[in-house]
């Protein structure tokens, strides 16, 4: 397994602005993933974030609205930028520790972010 | 476009067995079905993983028909703090092999 932290926790931010969201994870690993998850609502990807190559976004899912950066193995940030109300969600992380074959994956514990 | 589907919640007593049935018709020939656990403010849990057939672990079985277009999760004799929301993880080759979560099943535990 493997033990994942973000920070902020949550955060309330004003619209226009931007937010960096950190994930740490306690070993190497490859894969590492974005979620967001609006409440009351499922999981949904943002983008899969490798060490050494640039990230990939799904659908609907921009770089330039939500860059990411994978300086290592066991560190990633993901930013909203020029946030708008429809942004305030849950931003999880995640690993897969078997290079994401059996997509078993680890969660961090998310960052709530409150657009104002 | 094919979608994951669950049953959006069931309600249950403690000591009983819980079934979470998850639908999805187009799984990618190569890809696991993996169930998840949250509980509010927190990220998701693994709970169980399988390929096809059953698979049973400590807290968890899921089975898997031949045709593979469904598995179901079943929580045997569960208590108040199973209570949480579900949800099943597959690929979806209408999708491109993207992992797609189902819409996860709210399971309360009544006492």
């Amino acid at each position: 397994s493997a033990v994942i932290s973000q920070k902020p926790s949550r955060d309330i931010c004003q619209r226009g602005t931007s937010l960096t969201i950190q994930c740490q994870v306690d070993s190497q690993v490859t894969m590492m993933f974005w979620y967001r998850q609006q409440p009351g609502q499922s999981l949904t990807l943002i983008a899969t974030a490798n060490q050494g190559s640039e990230a990939t976004y799904e659908s609907g899912f921009v770089i330039d609205k939500f860059p990411i950066s994978r300086p290592n193995l066991t560190f990633s940030t993901l930013t909203v930028s020029n946030m708008s109300p429809e942004d305030s969600s849950i931003y999880l992380c995640s690993v897969a520790l078997d290079g994401g074959f059996t997509d078993t994956q680890y969660f961090g514990p998310g960052t709530r972010l409150t657009v104002l | 476009l094919a979608k994951t589907t669950q049953p959006i919640s069931m309600d249950s007593y403690e000591g009983q067995e819980v079934n979470i049935t998850c639908s999805h018709n187009n799984i990618a020939t190569n890809d696991y079905i993996t169930w998840y656990q949250q509980f509010p403010s927190q990220g998701p849990r693994f709970i169980i993983q399988g390929y096809k057939t059953k698979v049973t672990n400590e807290v968890a079985s899921l089975f898997i028909p031949a045709d593979r277009k469904s598995s179901t999760l079943s929580l045997p004799r569960v208590s108040l703090s199973d209570t949480a929301v579900y949800y099943c993880l597959v690929g979806d080759r209408s999708a491109g092999n993207k992992l797609t979560f189902g819409g996860g099943t709210r399971v309360l535990v009544k006492p």
